[in-house]
């Protein structure tokens, strides 16, 4: 299958900064970007969608100013955790879609966020 | 509102086992199920389905999809400790193909 890479893995960083988690398509070029929550034992809750080029579209309930995505090339989107509290701590993942058809959303490593 | 639910929540086995896991769905312009297996960090894929009735198989795992019932199912045989993990559906939804998932069978195989 295609690659993900998502970076860093974890990270942790005091409460009021920002973190930026990058998600990279290796092999092919990704129209269509993801970006998880994760809580553990639950289940990965959509969070934004990116176009390549374009604004991103958010889920109800996720503040657009406070996750700042970015989707630059068809090989890159990055999520800024902006002025981070604790109780933004969570898993990060990213996923990649190519374009076209029926495909299978590949998914990065994911990010281990701890705000301290 | 597009739905996908997983059954059971959570299930111990023992090593050797069959285990079928669930996953209904109700979602507008259904096109694909995909089933991912996620340990310790993402998900990673398995399989996707997109015809009813055709089963799809890697090792010990299959699956099938019945597209008039709105369910699949994720069989996996001979249960090794190592399938242990949180066995997630996902349906894509949305004019974006945004994968919603249910909330994922969270399996442990003892020996």
């Amino acid at each position: 299958g295609a690659v993900v890479s998502q970076h860093p893995s974890w990270v942790i960083c005091k409460s009021g900064t920002s973190v930026k988690i990058e998600c990279r398509s290796l092999d092919f070029q990704a129209t269509t970007m993801f970006w998880y929550r994760q809580f553990p034992k639950q289940s990965l809750m959509l969070m934004a969608t990116s176009n390549e080029g374009s604004k991103a579209t958010y889920e109800q309930g996720v503040e657009k100013d406070k996750f700042l995505i970015n989707h630059a090339s068809l090989t890159l989107s990055t999520l800024t955790v902006t002025s981070a509290h604790p109780e933004d701590s969570s898993f990060y993942i990213c996923s990649a879609r190519g374009g076209g058809g029926i495909t299978e959303a590949f998914f990065g490593q994911g990010t281990r966020l701890t705000v301290v | 509102e597009d739905k996908v639910v997983q059954s059971p929540l959570s299930l111990v086995v023992h090593e050797g086992d069959t285990v079928t896991l669930n996953c209904s769905y109700e979602v507008t312009n259904f096109r694909s199920l995909l089933w991912y297996k996620q340990e310790k960090k993402a998900p990673t894929f398995l399989f996707m389905l997109t015809s009813s009735g055709i089963e799809k198989k890697s090792g010990r795992l299959s699956s099938i999809l019945d597209k008039k019932e709105l369910f699949s199912i994720l069989n996996i045989t001979a249960t090794q400790t190592g399938d242990s993990a949180v066995y997630l559906c996902a349906v894509p939804t949305g004019t974006a193909s945004k994968l919603t998932f249910g909330t994922g069978t969270r399996l442990q195989v003892t020996l």
